[in-house]
């Protein structure tokens, strides 16, 4: 799982409440993502960060909200407003070569189950 | 707009015998073409990548990747499975050098004894 840490493993989450999902990378990594992973689906895109204090809207952002505070940094909250948040969270990150960006290495990931 | 289609939801094969995991895609502009492998309750980790140069493409733990513009398909191959190939695995593609992935849905490799 690379420099990526996730935190925490699991988290129980009651309906109506916010929750925050962290990532931390150490690669020096220039670009980060968020990623939600459900039975079946793949990997859907939430939000990514290509530099400090600036982020993009993934597929699907509704209800999810980040921030980049730091380069090292990229911490999702998942609101009251996401209506089906249960499911397993990832984290990645990428270096950028010239204009290109190369593969993204993950973190080992965010279980949410929302009881 | 891009996709990646996984047709094969799950593939069995027996130790020692070739594998092949099926990945098309559809892009406009080139390709940037990626695997990745998922072991239970885990993040994902990088296999390998097509961007330039030879159509088959060679990445970690024996896996290799044959390109092919015309089908278009990026199909991951090793020729001896082992049991400890048995993942889960997303064939992702993006465009441009762009840093938006596309996944499939992932194919459940199983090997048996």
């Amino acid at each position: 799982d690379g420099g990526i840490t996730q935190s925490p493993k699991y988290l129980f989450r009651k309906e109506g409440q916010n929750v925050t999902l962290s990532c931390e990378q150490n690669l020096n990594h220039d670009a980060m993502y968020w990623y939600r992973q459900d039975p079946g689906q793949g990997l859907r895109l939430i939000y990514y960060s290509q530099i400090v204090n600036d982020f993009q809207k993934g597929d699907i952002a509704e209800g999810y909200s980040v921030s980049r505070e730091k380069k090292e940094s990229f911490p999702l909250t998942v609101t009251s407003a996401q209506k089906n948040p249960t499911a397993f969270y990832l984290c990645a990150s990428s270096t950028k070569s010239g204009s290109s960006y190369n593969e993204q290495f993950f973190g080992p990931g965010t279980r949410l189950t929302v009881l | 707009a891009q996709s990646v289609a996984q047709p094969e939801d799950q593939v069995n094969v027996a130790e020692g015998n070739p594998l092949t995991v099926k990945c098309t895609y559809s892009v406009s502009g080139n390709p940037y073409l990626f695997w990745y492998v998922q072991y239970p309750n885990r993040g994902l980790q990088f296999l390998l990548k097509y961007i330039t140069g030879d159509n088959l493409v060679k990445g970690s733990y024996g896996f290799e990747a044959e390109f092919n513009k015309s089908q278009p398909s990026f199909h991951l191959k090793k020729p001896s499975a082992l049991v400890s190939d048995s993942a889960l695995y997303f064939c992702a593609v993006s465009t441009g050098g762009g840093n938006k992935l596309t996944f499939g849905t992932g194919t459940q490799l199983k090997v048996e004894l």
